[in-house]
């Protein structure tokens, strides 16, 4: 299944720029997620929504900042991010299968600060 | 604490099988994995579940052994295709259905078969 879209593909952005990216999810899953994917480490999960509610924040900076308006949509919205936030940023949605999460992912945002 | 996979790399040629192996220190309830190529979306392979229960692709076969928290994936008669980097995530044992699948994933394995 491919149907998690999620945009940009590629973002370039300054210290002091506000950004966003979005994922939209056509699965009819009612879990969506933020993961980081840095370079030669594992993938980091940031954020989990469940029906819209945030369930899960991940120790993350506060200049990361997600928005669930509906169980298909999710925002991460950017401000004064470090060069070290540079990376792939994936979105995932998922449905409940015999009690776990089947998680399916886009194909990222790749986000490079300078 | 993330799972330890290994190997860290495999070279295959074409018809060639490898094991990829998932080791976690704590008990777990599920074990999930994934293939991903350069530049696209991870792709779901299986899930495993503690007492059994899996789901996943026809072609792609895995264990669990829920003592020694650990998780095989098996690759058979390699294709050019499954080429890419293996992750397992793992969900621990006190979970299923309340953590939203809240997964810790591992460093990867990169698989690259050969013609």
């Amino acid at each position: 299944e491919t149907g998690v879209t999620q945009t940009p593909r590629h973002l370039v952005m300054g210290m002091t720029n506000k950004k966003s990216l979005k994922c939209e999810q056509h699965l009819g899953h009612n879990a969506m997620y933020w993961y980081k994917q840095s370079a030669k480490k594992p993938l980091e999960l940031m954020f989990v929504y469940s029906l819209e509610e945030r369930v899960e924040n991940n120790s993350v900076p506060s200049r990361f900042s997600p928005e669930c308006p509906n169980s298909s949509h999710l925002f991460l919205h950017l401000h004064t991010l470090q060069p070290e936030d540079s990376a792939l940023y994936l979105c995932a949605s998922s449905r409940l299968w015999a009690s776990t999460y089947e998680q399916y992912f886009g194909p990222g945002t790749r986000l490079t600060v300078t | 604490q993330q799972p330890v996979q290994s190997p860290q790399a495999v070279i295959l040629r074409e018809g060639e099988d490898a094991v990829i192996n998932c080791s976690s220190s704590k008990a777990l309830y599920s074990v999930h994995w994934y293939r991903q190529k350069h530049g696209e979306a991870p792709v779901f392979l299986m899930i495993l579940l503690k007492g059994g229960e899996q789901k996943g692709h026809d072609k792609i076969s895995a264990s669990f052994n829920e003592k020694k928290q650990q998780s095989s994936l098996y690759l058979t008669a390699s294709q050019l295709s499954y080429s890419g980097t293996y992750f397992c995530g793992t969900e621990g044992a006190n979970a299923g259905g309340t953590s939203y699948g809240k997964l810790t994933f591992g460093q990867g394995t990169i698989l690259t078969v050969h013609p």
